[in-house]
């Protein structure tokens, strides 16, 4: 049981490309969820899944989009990658009627310059 | 809507010596409350969890918390630090029927020798 995994672990973008983050988890979890940390502010909640083919925005979308084709996989795509996208990206799942307690992957340390 | 707010950025904390973080909540009904740990360079790991029932709840590695409705407050403790408690701590609250979860900004501990 692997829990939540994250691809890659580190990457460097130039200004104006695209890449996905790859997010999967093992433990048939309805919810999945995708937040970025910067320094001093927390998780910021980019989007959020609540089954296969149901996405929503969270507080901060602005740039990112997000598909779910199944439960186990909640991938993230950056598109035209800006420097302010320069973070720190966290994908959590949760099983309902646990108060959403939420499982964490491992992040992926996102540099765009 | 519901907040969560951690007064103290940075504590420091002789290893050994006893430890509060202190967290308090905004919601109008009854919160989920949660404590997680993130070690440099790694992921959000749950410490303990609070839904309802005994307003004292244990936690892994020796951590508690204490639910007080009337100061809305979730504040987490430990009797003795150790160093390898070095860490970022988030305090997070749901609610029911809300499948998202808000965190604060995070307290980081130092543990001096």
């Amino acid at each position: 049981n692997a829990g939540v995994t994250q691809t890659p672990k580190f990457r460097i973008l130039k200004i104006g490309q695209s890449m996905t983050l790859q997010c999967t988890q093992d433990m048939n979890h309805n919810y999945m969820y995708w937040y970025r940390q910067d320094p001093g502010m927390g998780l910021k909640l980019i989007y959020y899944s609540v089954g296969a083919g149901i996405t929503d925005k969270g507080e901060v979308p602005n740039g990112y989009n997000v598909s779910r084709s199944t439960t186990e996989d909640f991938p993230l795509r950056l598109e035209l990658a800006a420097p302010s996208q320069t973070s720190v990206y966290f994908c959590a799942s949760s099983p309902p009627g646990q108060g959403y307690e939420q499982y964490f992957g491992p992040g992926t340390r996102l540099t765009v310059t | 809507a519901q907040s969560v707010t951690q007064p103290d950025i940075h504590i420091t904390v002789s290893e050994g010596a006893s430890l509060e973080l202190r967290c308090n909540y905004s919601y109008g009904a009854t919160p989920y409350l949660f404590w997680y740990v993130q070690s440099p360079g790694q992921g959000l790991q749950l410490l303990l969890k609070y839904f309802s029932g005994d307003t004292l709840v244990q936690g892994i590695k020796g951590f508690e918390a204490e639910f007080k409705r009337s100061q809305s407050s979730f504040n987490l403790r430990k009797p003795s630090v150790h160093w390898s408690d070095a860490a970022e701590y988030f305090c997070a609250v749901g609610s029911f029927g809300n499948e998202k979860l808000t965190f604060g900004t995070g307290t980081r501990l130092t543990i001096i020798p």
